[in-house]
């Protein structure tokens, strides 16, 4: 597709599941970033690919967080245990060239799952 | 602690009028600005970015405003449509991190 997707747009877990959460990436981009939304709030940074190397973790909240991109494409972010602070909206974005967070290149961003925890 | 924020949670104007959306931020190190625009149940967009060398850059019907004396950053959007409802966030790059404010929503009146 032309842009970002992300799937499920919805996602409701009771407390104490797992959850996976999907993101496709603007195909050839090379970087590709994890965010939480909390709600009235702006994306906060979870992680960091360029390809399928996690370059950057420092955002991830708890070891119940993973994430994990193998083929350097596709991407999912893994919540063990899910606890109600968890629910936010989940974002994922890609980048074309190299470069962190910090990096001077601009971020195309998918539509978000938002998750509840109950 | 070092942040981005925003002064005016909400702002609302008459269709047609100019909107400035103003943000400040406090770390000196920061050397990138990105504007996005988020509508509900979407991702942000990309509107337009500024580097710290520049003091100004226009793209369509916005101008982003740069003053690193007084650490502040403003979007202004000219002849607000009502399609440019939506939360606005400033954010700032450097050190290898990227920071967003929490956002401005703005609304416009028909």
């Amino acid at each position: 597709g032309a842009g970002v997707s992300q799937s499920p747009r919805y996602k409701v877990a009771k407390r104490g599941q797992d959850v996976a959460l999907r993101c496709d990436p603007i195909s050839g981009h090379v970087s590709l970033f994890w965010y939480q939304q909390a709600l009235g709030q702006g994306p906060e940074f979870l992680t960091y690919f360029q390809n399928e190397a996690q370059l950057d973790k420092s955002g991830l909240p708890s070891d119940r967080f993973f994430a994990e991109r193998p083929e350097g494409s596709v991407s999912t972010l893994k919540i063990q245990r899910t606890q109600q602070e968890d629910s936010a909206v989940y974002l994922c974005a890609s980048s074309r060239l190299a470069g962190g967070p910090g990096a001077k290149n601009i971020q195309y961003f998918g539509a978000g799952t938002r998750l509840s925890v109950l | 602690g070092e942040s981005v924020g925003l002064h005016l949670p909400t702002l609302s104007v008459q269709e047609g009028d100019n909107s400035i959306i103003n943000c400040a931020y406090s770390n000196s190190a920061s050397d990138y600005f990105i504007w996005y625009k988020q509508e509900s149940g979407k991702g942000p967009q990309f509107i337009i970015d500024i580097r710290s060398n520049m003091d100004k850059r226009q793209g369509q019907r916005v101008t982003v405003l740069l003053n690193k004396t007084v650490k502040h950053l403003s979007l202004q959007i000219a002849a607000t449509q009502p399609g440019d409802s939506a939360v606005y966030f400033c954010a700032e790059k450097g050190n290898n991190d990227m920071r967003f404010g929490a956002g401005t929503r703005l609304t416009v009146k028909p």
